[in-house]
């Protein structure tokens, strides 16, 4: 059974400050690792996917690694703003099935201004 | 964009009520979710359609049931409501294939059951 992990599950940073979160999964069989922002009380909004065969993903300050042997992913971001404040998750799809996708239960990010 | 509609933000329902959350969404898209999302334990699968009138279940199915008539709705059905179905509960679809699409997830629906 695949499980998600991410940790810490709470990090404070001062604005400006350039920071990693970390996302690990059990089975490295997946098809694709995709990670979300939650704002509090909201859905959530897709920020990047990585494919199976891809190593990295950029969209404007946040760039996301997979290292699916070591089933690790992290998500960057740079000089980070009081507006990225929000729960961030990673969700793995795995192969087989019905393609399952299994969600860690996410880092909330505070920026302090 | 895709959009993802769930049309209850906020419900409070009594014990025992048969509640209806409904979810459209404009994509065409093969694949619809219902997870459920609790403090401390993230998101659970509770149902997956992969096509018309098609579903599997989830983690969690018990005491949900689930309909999709047209591809672009997806019903979620809580046949008599219980305190513990208090929860935000979220929506989701996917285009089918190729397998590396994105989720994309409604606002929610927050349901309180007294």
């Amino acid at each position: 059974k695949q499980e998600v992990t991410q940790i810490p599950a709470a990090l404070s940073v001062p604005e400006g400050e350039n920071l990693v979160l970390n996302c690990s999964f059990t089975d490295s069989a997946i098809y694709n690792l995709q990670w979300f922002r939650q704002d509090p009380g909201k859905g959530l909004t897709s920020l990047l996917l990585i494919q199976s065969s891809q190593r990295e993903q950029t969209s404007g300050r946040l760039n996301a690694s997979l290292d699916k042997s070591s089933g690790r992913s992290t998500l960057y971001i740079a000089a980070s703003q009081p507006g990225d404040s929000a729960t961030y998750l990673c969700a793995v799809r795995n192969s087989g099935g019905y393609q399952k996708v299994t969600f860690g239960t996410g880092t909330k990010l505070q920026v302090i201004p | 964009d895709v959009k993802v509609t769930q049309s209850s933000r906020y419900l409070v329902k009594r014990t025992g009520e048969k509640v209806f959350l409904e979810c459209v969404q404009d994509m065409d898209h093969e694949n619809m979710f219902w997870y459920r999302q609790d403090p401390g334990l993230g998101l659970r699968l509770i149902y997956f359609s992969y096509d018309v009138k098609m579903k599997e279940k989830g983690d969690i199915p018990e005491g949900y049931s689930v309909s999709r008539e047209k591809k672009e709705r997806f019903s979620l059905i809580l046949e008599s409501a219980s305190t513990n179905q208090t929860s935000m509960y979220l929506c989701a679809s996917r285009r089918g294939d190729p397998p590396g699409n994105t989720i994309y997830f409604g606002e929610g629906s927050w349901l309180t059951v007294v």
